[in-house]
Formats: structure tokens, C-alpha cells, sequence
């Protein structure tokens, strides 16, 4: 099986633009979670997707957004982008079933820097 | 809310000897499960061993093992004959367990162990 694919794998964007990131998980996973990673605010949930919904939302602004689509890939959506955007963005798939642990399984990351 | 916490920024460890990283978590939860995930270089996080909380039996898996406690909310990480590969960040984290808790991890600052040849 393929394991969880991110792209870009790195993107360098300036002020104010706004940028999407793609995650695709690994097949027949339907749920996605996305979390930012920095040096000084370490590794932070930012949502969780599943079945096009989303179930969890981390203590983000508005501005953070994402979305799911029907095949479990996921996009998330950064707009008027901050310095402080400046991460590393780590996607992670899992299958999510009903009442029992599921393993996450983590993809590469796309390095997002701001200038 | 959890909190985890990892004391420890940076730790090294001379190559074949036993290392253990330590990790404490507050949390109002009775059914959890906490988890080592290792980071190398390359930044892919990769799961090095999981213990559910109602299991009182310590996680090990081959040369990881887990010293879980319970009461003390106290989850540290020993490195046995410690290998060259094994250089990278280690986060604990913390994961509630339920139908509607979903996946959310929540991790500590991360320990970064150096193993020196």
C-alpha cells in the first residue's frame, strides 16, 4: 500500500497570499487530520476530517480552513497568510473505526515558509 | 484539555547503551492512550509504541519499552542497545479514546536524542 502522499512538498509564499495543501491518504482511509509544526509552538492539531465532515477543529483562526472530498483526499486552506505561518505542515490517515484505536499513519510534510 | 509534557529537551547516548526519555500528561480522561512517535531527520513521524491506559501490562515493542504509571501520570520511553538510526526527536502524545473523540494527538515539545558512535 502506498503510504500518505503530501504536496507541494515545500512552497515559499509572501504576505497576505493565501496557499492550499493536499493530502492524500492511504487507501480505504477515511479519516485525515492536519497539524502545524513549528519551533516555537511545537506540533498542534488543527482539524480532522472524515467522510467529508469535520469532526475536530484545534484552536486555529478562521483562517485555516480545509475540506474533504468524497475520495478521503483532503485540501487545506491557509488565507492572508502571517510570518508565523512559517511550518511545517504534517498530514496523518487513519481508518477510524467505530470504537477502537486507529493507527495514524503520517505523511512527509509540506514545508511552508512566508516571507 | 490534556497537556503533555516532555522535560527533557535533548538527551544523547553513547551507541549499544540504554537510554530512557521521560514524559509526564495531565488529563480528566479514564480511557486514553499514550504514544512514542520518533521524527528523524527526514521528518517523517513514525510510531515506535502505543499503551492503552486500562492496560497496567507496559508496552514493549523488541527494543522499546514503556514504563507507564498510571496514578502518577508518568509514561517515560527506554531505548535499549541504542543504535545509530534511533538519532531523531521523540514526542509523547496523548490521544483520547472514544467513538467521538476522533484522532486528535496531543503532543509534548519532543526530546531530541543523539546517539554518539
Amino acid at each position: 500500500k502506498a503510504g500518505v502522499t503530501q504536496t507541494p512538498r515545500y512552497l515559499i509564499k509572501t504576505r497576505g497570499q493565501q496557499v492550499t495543501l493536499s493530502c492524500s491518504p492511504i487507501s480505504g482511509h477515511r479519516s485525515v487530520s492536519w497539524y502545524q509544526q513549528t519551533p516555537g509552538q511545537g506540533l498542534q492539531f488543527l482539524f480532522e476530517y472524515f467522510s467529508e465532515t469535520q469532526r475536530n477543529k484545534g484552536n486555529f483562526p478562521g483562517r485555516f480552513s480545509g475540506r474533504q472530498f468524497s475520495n478521503s483526499r483532503s485540501e487545506m486552506n491557509v488565507s492572508t497568510l502571517e510570518l508565523g505561518d512559517s511550518a511545517l505542515y504534517l498530514c496523518a490517515s487513519s481508518s477510524r473505526g467505530r470504537g477502537s484505536y486507529n493507527e495514524q499513519f503520517f505523511g512527509p510534510g509540506t514545508r511552508l515558509t512566508v516571507l | 484539555a490534556q497537556t503533555v509534557t516532555q522535560s527533557q529537551p535533548e538527551m544523547s547516548v553513547q551507541e549499544a547503551e540504554t537510554v530512557t526519555l521521560s514524559c509526564t500528561y495531565d488529563t480528566s480522561e479514564s480511557n486514553y492512550y499514550l504514544f512514542w512517535y520518533k521524527q528523524p531527520p527526514s521528518r517523517q513521524m513514525i510510531l515506535v509504541i502505543r499503551q492503552e491506559a486500562y492496560k497496567q501490562q507496559n508496552a514493549t515493542e523488541n527494543r522499546f519499552s514503556v514504563n507507564f504509571q498510571k496514578a502518577a501520570k508518568s509514561f517515560s520511553l527506554k531505548i535499549s542497545d541504542s543504535q545509530l538510526g534511533d538519532t531523531a526527536m521523540y514526542f509523547c502524545a496523548f490521544m483520547k479514546h472514544g467513538e467521538t473523540s476522533g484522532s486528535r494527538l496531543t503532543f509534548g515539545e519532543g526530546t531530541q536524542l543523539t546517539v554518539n558512535p
